[in-house]
């Protein structure tokens, strides 16, 4: 079975911090990837995705994330965190094709601070 | 437009009682979603619906657990004879159809707590 691992559970930044938040994911085979953020009081909501084509996609909020496929991860980024970018954030998988259900980390918890 | 949205928003019930929770769907969206979250832990899948149709129950931890659709509108997700291990938070999504290249988008969650 595919599971995703984001080894960082709580990360504490101040403002203008550059973030990289880490994703791994087990499955060998045709993925697409995702970041999914909270905020507080929230609901789920999508930050950027990938398919395929280029490994470096960007997203909402000055957010990106790059894939590397050798290294099976999904790691997100962004050059100088806000307040506001206080939230938690998930990674999730699914398989292509037809396959829908998406596959979480344990979310990482961000915690700007002023 | 409304997003997907879940009743109750909180539940607390008694070891042994029956739960019945409700997610209703963005309008048009065909696919719909449940996805539990145990505390400390990530979404975990427990069953889609395409349309009516359940082609992916595999996410079910028993069969105190059952959920149907009617129509290509709200769901309802049962757990019978709840248990202290079924809190949780309930999350729902839809999406306009299924496969792996729709977004899903989620509603607010039904934290469940069992006494």
């Amino acid at each position: 079975a595919q599971s995703v691992s984001q080894h960082n559970h709580h990360v504490i930044l101040s403002e203008a911090a550059s973030l990289e938040l880490g994703c791994n994911y087990s499955y060998g085979g045709t993925v697409n990837l995702f970041w999914y953020v909270q905020y507080p009081g929230q609901h789920l909501q999508l930050l950027l995705k990938y398919f395929s084509g280029d490994p470096l996609v960007k997203g909402i909020k000055g957010f990106e994330a790059e894939f590397i496929k050798s290294k099976f991860s999904f790691n997100l980024r962004k050059p100088s965190v806000q307040w506001s970018d206080t939230a938690e954030y998930f990674c999730a998988v699914n398989r292509g094709g037809t396959a829908s259900k998406l596959t979480f980390g344990t979310g990482t918890r961000l915690q700007v601070t002023l | 437009g409304a997003g997907v949205s879940q009743s109750p928003s909180n539940k607390v019930t008694e070891k042994g009682k029956d739960v019945e929770l409700r997610c209703d769907p963005i309008s048009g969206h065909t696919a719909l979603y449940w996805y539990r979250q145990r505390l400390g832990q990530g979404l975990e899948f427990l069953i889609y619906f395409q349309g009516n149709s359940a082609p992916d129950k595999s996410g079910l931890p028993s069969d105190r657990f059952s959920a149907e659709r009617t129509g290509e509108s709200v769901s309802t997700l049962t757990i019978q004879r709840t248990q202290q291990e079924d809190s949780a938070v309930y999350l729902c999504a839809s999406s306009p159809r299924t496969g792996a290249y729709n977004e899903q988008f989620f509603g607010p969650g039904t934290r469940l707590t069992v006494l």
